[in-house]
């Protein structure tokens, strides 16, 4: 199976500041089938990020994805104090599907 | 709108059995593959298995094989998970979700808000 190994485990920042969160694959994923998921406490996910680059609808301009093969990027341009969470990525490309297992974005 | 809700979960003894639902409503449930999610507590997300829109695919990941069984019933939309022979790691909140696409490889665009499975004697 497709191990993705997210960094850094916690990202301690402020508002207004970026954050970029790193998410690399142990295979190529291929045709960039990797997604973004924002995880609030006691809550469902959220897609963010679909087919590593896409924003999934309603999701503000301030995050973008990027990447490919094995390395992926998750980019928040300017903290809002609603965007302290934690951030998993997850490769549909090979089954089984996976999750990294999280980087936690903490004021 | 889309809407997911699952139900099913408690507390039961290592070696017993659940069987958890999810009822869905707002979209076409027979046009899409669903899949099962879970996540153990203060831990990340586990893939769990998904299934085909008529039922004649499924993929589990490999530490539920011969335990799970997911299936669905078109004419009452409804998801299912089978869960036996429970062990104390499979303690977890259970999400059903579906994908943002009709197709196989899709992201999870839709979530439910979870039902806890307890594993503990």
């Amino acid at each position: 199976e497709i191990v993705l190994t997210q960094s850094p485990g916690t990202l301690s920042l402020s508002p207004g500041e970026r954050a970029t969160l790193s998410c690399r694959a142990s295979q190529s994923v291929s045709s960039s089938y990797l997604a973004w998921y924002q995880q609030k406490p006691g809550q469902a996910p959220r897609l963010l990020i679909y087919g590593a680059s896409s924003r999934a609808t309603g999701i503000p301009d301030r995050f973008s994805g990027s990447g490919s093969g094995t390395d992926f990027t998750l980019t928040i341009s300017r903290l809002e104090p609603e965007d302290f969470a934690v951030y998993c990525c997850q490769q549909y490309a090979t089954s089984p599907w996976t999750f990294g297992q999280g980087t936690k974005v903490e004021i | 709108e889309v809407q997911l809700v699952e139900s099913g979960g408690g507390l039961v003894q290592p070696g017993g059995s659940l069987r958890l639902s999810c009822a869905a409503s707002g979209f076409t449930f027979s046009t899409y593959w669903m899949t099962w999610v879970r996540q153990a507590p203060g831990k990340g997300l586990e893939w769990v298995a998904n299934i085909n829109q008529d039922g004649s695919e499924k993929y589990y990941v490999d530490s539920v094989k011969g335990r799970f069984t997911i299936s669905r019933d078109n004419a009452k939309n409804s998801l299912y998970l089978q869960v036996n022979s429970l062990r104390v790691e499979d303690t977890a909140v259970y999400y059903c979700a579906r994908g943002l696409s009709s197709s196989w490889h899709t992201a999870e665009g839709y979530w439910g808000q979870g039902t806890l499975v307890t594993v503990s004697s």
